[in-house]
């Protein structure tokens, strides 16, 4: 079954507004991590965001929030005054309790325009 | 600045050579290392698990003889592609677990085979 679940394979945004990604998950564990990692065209893999299951408050860093829904399962991406740099692959992660690997959502491209 | 390095960038190889990749840990010992393969436009696979000292942990239908990790240092593992095809073409990135729960990655490497 999918760990991971982001259903918007592609976004526009216009430039300045906020963007919001969609993450569901699947697990069965109390104790996970959930990751947002940025990817542009040239490949590497930014992280961006994290939030532990325990967490009682979103997470943020700069202009990136996630809105953690536990009950639903759900951990969406807030990007604020989208910029033409924000343009890239945007994965959703989870690490699931004693286990290092993360598994990766099939990602989200935003594309920022003008 | 960054955590991980990775190189090469790109590799382009004729079919039947071998390519090494390699990924350091540039400030700290990471005990433990994680290969990713990427096709375009897809998500991160996990390949394998790569422990310093120690035999890799590769996924299931990852071919051990295919792609030989190495971590002979707590901060250098490599990844092998021997007998390289063209099938073999794609983004590999490496990542390193540090102490908390961020997985930090590599820039990446194009390999092409011809």
């Amino acid at each position: 079954a999918q760990k991971i679940t982001q259903t918007q394979p592609g976004m526009f945004v216009q430039e300045k507004e906020a963007a919001t990604l969609d993450c569901t998950y699947d697990t069965s564990d109390q104790s996970y991590g959930l990751f947002w990692y940025k990817q542009p065209s040239s490949g590497e893999m930014i992280f961006l965001i994290y939030q532990g299951s325990y967490d009682e408050q979103n997470a943020t860093e700069g202009r990136y929030s996630l809105n953690f829904q536990k009950a639903r399962k759900s951990a969406n991406l807030v990007i604020s005054a989208s910029q033409l740099g924000d343009s890239a692959m945007y994965f959703c992660a989870m690490r699931e309790r004693g286990d290092y690997k993360l598994s990766f959502g099939a990602g989200t491209t935003v594309t920022v325009r003008a | 600045g960054a955590v991980v390095s990775q190189h090469p960038s790109w590799v382009i190889c004729k079919s039947g050579t071998s390519v090494k990749i390699e990924c350091r840990s540039l400030d700290f010992q990471a005990t433990t290392m994680f290969w990713y393969r990427q096709f375009p436009k897809q998500s991160l696979m996990l390949m394998a698990t790569s422990n310093e000292g120690s035999k890799a942990t590769y996924e299931q239908g990852v071919e051990k003889d295919k792609f030989l990790i190495n971590h002979a240092s707590l901060t250098l593992s490599t990844l092998t592609v021997t007998s390289a095809h063209p099938e073999d073409s794609s983004f590999y990135i490496c990542s390193v677990q540090r102490q908390g729960n961020i997985q930090y990655f590599g820039a990446g490497t194009r390999l092409s085979v011809l």
